[in-house]
């Protein structure tokens, strides 16, 4: 299994580009999810996913578009970048969502998107 | 509403001391807590997890955590620090409605020889 992957690894834009992380995971979970993770706030939640054809939104979704046509794949869309979107992206997928799951979520290794 | 809140941003040990990260959290029911590790430039790999079956939870580089129910806490131990233990560490809650996970700002742990 190669787990959770993620390309590119590193991106930088400039202001008003659009591009597209990718995130695939094959161990057939059905929760996908991304994340962002900027110095001293920890990861906030962007999108995530419940199944193929399922999106919903996270904390922080301005900005970010998701779709989910399989179950292995989960990219990110940004329309048009901004500096405040300088950050490192993460991927993430477990078995299912549910409140009381104890269920491990497994990280891709990340994207560092700088904006210019 | 579920959250987590990690005590300290910095802890700094000498190596072969303890170590002790600390992380409250508020759960209206019986929390799913984890802890991750970040290495630096690395992506996050699950150091333990509380699924209720034992409040004392061993993990994976002689890690343990506590769950203590009175006192709202999962600390995160150590009982003698490694060079290789330097890293950011995150306590994490299942919240919300549908149970994604929920984030501490983190506690990047230094250890000098």
């Amino acid at each position: 299994n190669a787990g959770v992957t993620q390309t590119p690894k590193f991106q930088v834009l400039k202001t008003g580009q659009s591009m597209t992380l990718q995130c695939a995971q094959d161990m057939n979970h059905e929760y996908m999810s991304w994340y962002r993770q900027d110095p001293g706030m920890g990861l906030r939640l962007i999108h995530y996913s419940v199944g193929a054809g399922i999106t919903d939104q996270g904390e922080v979704p301005n900005g970010y578009n998701v779709s989910r046509s399989t179950t292995e794949d989960f990219p990110l869309r940004l329309l048009s970048a901004a500096p405040s979107q300088t950050s490192v992206y993460f991927c993430a997928s477990s078995l299912r969502l549910a409140a009381t799951s104890t269920d491990t979520q497994y990280f891709g290794p990340g994207t560092r998107l700088t904006v210019l | 509403a579920q959250s987590v809140t990690q005590l300290d941003s910095h802890v700094s040990v000498s190596e072969g001391t303890p170590v002790l990260l600390r992380c409250n959290y508020s759960s209206s029911y019986s929390p799913s807590l984890f802890w991750y590790v970040q290495h630096p430039n690395k992506g996050l790999q699950l150091l333990l997890k509380y699924t209720s079956a034992a409040t004392l939870v061993k993990g994976i580089n002689g890690f343990e955590a506590e769950f203590k129910k009175s006192e709202t806490s999962f600390h995160l131990t150590k009982p003698s620090a490694h060079m290789s233990d330097a890293a950011e560490y995150f306590c994490v809650v299942r919240g919300g409605s549908q149970g994604n996970l929920i984030f501490g700002k983190g506690t990047k742990l230094s250890v000098k020889p």
